[in-house]
């Protein structure tokens, strides 16, 4: 069964400083990964998408990175700031005729004063 | 503005109700969909329409029955509904169903509650 995991579930740390999320996956035949932001009380957002060609990708102080072998995603944010508190949530999309997504369940992060 | 959007946001309703939740996307997308999200777990696929076609349900209980009358708008009618159905039902666009690098477009969901 395809499978995403992230870790950790939450997150607390201070305005300025850096922080990695973790996302590891079964999900087979690979497509692609991406990362969305959940804002509380909002729908999640699309930051990022990583391909199985490519390592690293940034979007402004956000860091994607994958390791296809190993299957294995991080989002690194850097200098955080308070509207970075949100859910961050991995989906993995599988390459067949489906096409289907494999969700998981999120990293709470929130960035305090 | 997500370009995807839910009404009402927020719904409480008694088990024995009939409501209906309503979604609208204003980005010429062909594919729709609708996600429950429920505490601490992750989101789960409830129906896909692709070009107003049902492709999707992913054995869902008949309570909730989706309607797509074209492209644009989306509904999610419920009836009889039970308290573990509380959760924030997300309604979600692409650009046609499964194309691989396209994102989802998400509305910012109702928030359901079933007392």
């Amino acid at each position: 069964k395809n499978q995403v995991e992230q870790s950790p579930q939450s997150l607390i740390i201070l305005e300025g400083k850096n922080c990695t999320l973790q996302c590891n996956y079964t999900v087979s035949p690979f497509s692609n990964l991406r990362w969305y932001k959940q804002d509380t009380g909002r729908g999640p957002v699309s930051l990022t998408i990583m391909t199985f060609s490519e390592n690293t990708k940034s979007n402004g102080r956000y860091t994607a990175t994958l390791d296809a072998d190993t299957k294995q995603s991080s989002l690194h944010i850097t200098a955080s700031q308070l509207s970075d508190s949100a859910s961050y949530i991995c989906v993995v999309r599988e390459n067949n005729a489906g096409n289907m997504l494999t969700f998981g369940g999120g990293t709470r992060l929130m960035v305090k004063p | 503005e997500t370009g995807v959007t839910q009404t009402p946001r927020h719904l409480v309703m008694g088990m024995t109700n009939k409501k209906s939740l309503k979604c609208e996307q204003h980005l010429g997308h062909n594919a729709m969909y609708w996600y429950k999200q429920s505490a601490k777990k992750p989101l789960e696929l409830m129906f896909v329409y692709n070009f107003k076609e049902q492709t999707e349900n992913n054995s869902v209980p008949s309570r909730f029955s989706p309607e797509c009358p074209n492209s644009s708008h989306l509904f999610l009618h419920l009836h009889t509904l039970q308290p573990e159905d509380s959760a924030l039902y997300l309604c979600a666009s692409s650009q046609r169903q499964g194309q691989e690098n396209s994102p989802l477009h998400f509305g910012n969901g109702t928030r359901l509650t079933v007392t």
